[in-house]
């Protein structure tokens, strides 16, 4: 069993739509978590960084961390076309210079 | 440009052969990470350096897999005898010390047939 787990869809939604992202984890030695994007033939961009339990919001980015499930969500409000990529959950266990363990991704697409 | 950067952006290798792939990181990043991504998969850690030094390679999945980065900037991931399965996207990344953010590079596309 993998450390992280993540549906890896495909979800696909209509432009405008709420879209909630899922990860659940198994090692409770993580700390810190993040979001990241990929679009198709790029290296995976940061989207969110979160380390408490709770919600932490960015624009239309909500991240939420419930480290007593060992689970964490993005939510995406009012959703646009240019969102439409694969979206992988991270963790570490230290903060700074360590390795980060992936979920498997989500692609996500968002239909005009 | 400021960002990571990787080459060759692909490469195709023909089973037997090594092949050596180039990452430049970002200015004044003295952490430098490679993952090996496969197809519909997230990324997973190969190898960490600290400057020149490589403090953790237990992500390597064989001896087969080098890693090194003398001079503290530029990177090189080799592979010896290339396999099949060794057929993936390698990102390379770079991060300030004790930084929270790793910047990826675009990836090399690795097909070995």
């Amino acid at each position: 069993q993998k450390e992280v787990e993540q549906d890896p869809g495909p979800l696909s939604v209509p432009e405008g739509a709420i879209v909630s992202l899922n990860c659940t984890y198994s090692n409770s030695a993580f700390q810190y978590f993040m979001w990241y994007r990929q679009y198709s033939r790029k290296g995976p961009e940061l989207l969110m960084y979160t380390y408490s339990s709770g919600n932490k919001e960015d624009g239309r980015f909500t991240a939420q961390v419930d480290k007593s499930s060992k689970y964490i969500s993005l939510f995406i409000r009012d959703s646009q076309p240019s969102d439409s990529a694969t979206y992988l959950c991270a963790m570490v266990v230290i903060q700074g210079a360590q390795k980060l363990v992936f979920g498997q991704g989500t692609r996500l697409t968002i239909n005009p | 440009g400021a960002g990571v950067s990787q080459s060759p952006r692909y490469k195709v290798a023909k089973r037997g052969q090594d092949v050596a792939l180039r990452c430049d990181p970002i200015s004044g990043h003295v952490s430098l990470f490679w993952y090996q991504q496969a197809l519909g998969q997230g990324p997973e850690f190969l190898t960490y350096f600290q400057n020149e030094a490589q403090l953790d390679k237990s992500g390597l999945p064989s001896d087969r897999f080098f890693a090194e980065r003398p001079e503290g900037s530029v990177s090189t991931l080799k592979i010896q005898r290339t396999q099949q399965e060794d057929s993936a996207v390698y990102l390379c990344a770079s991060s300030l010390p004790g930084g929270n953010e790793q910047f990826f590079g675009p990836g090399t596309r690795l097909t070995v047939l």
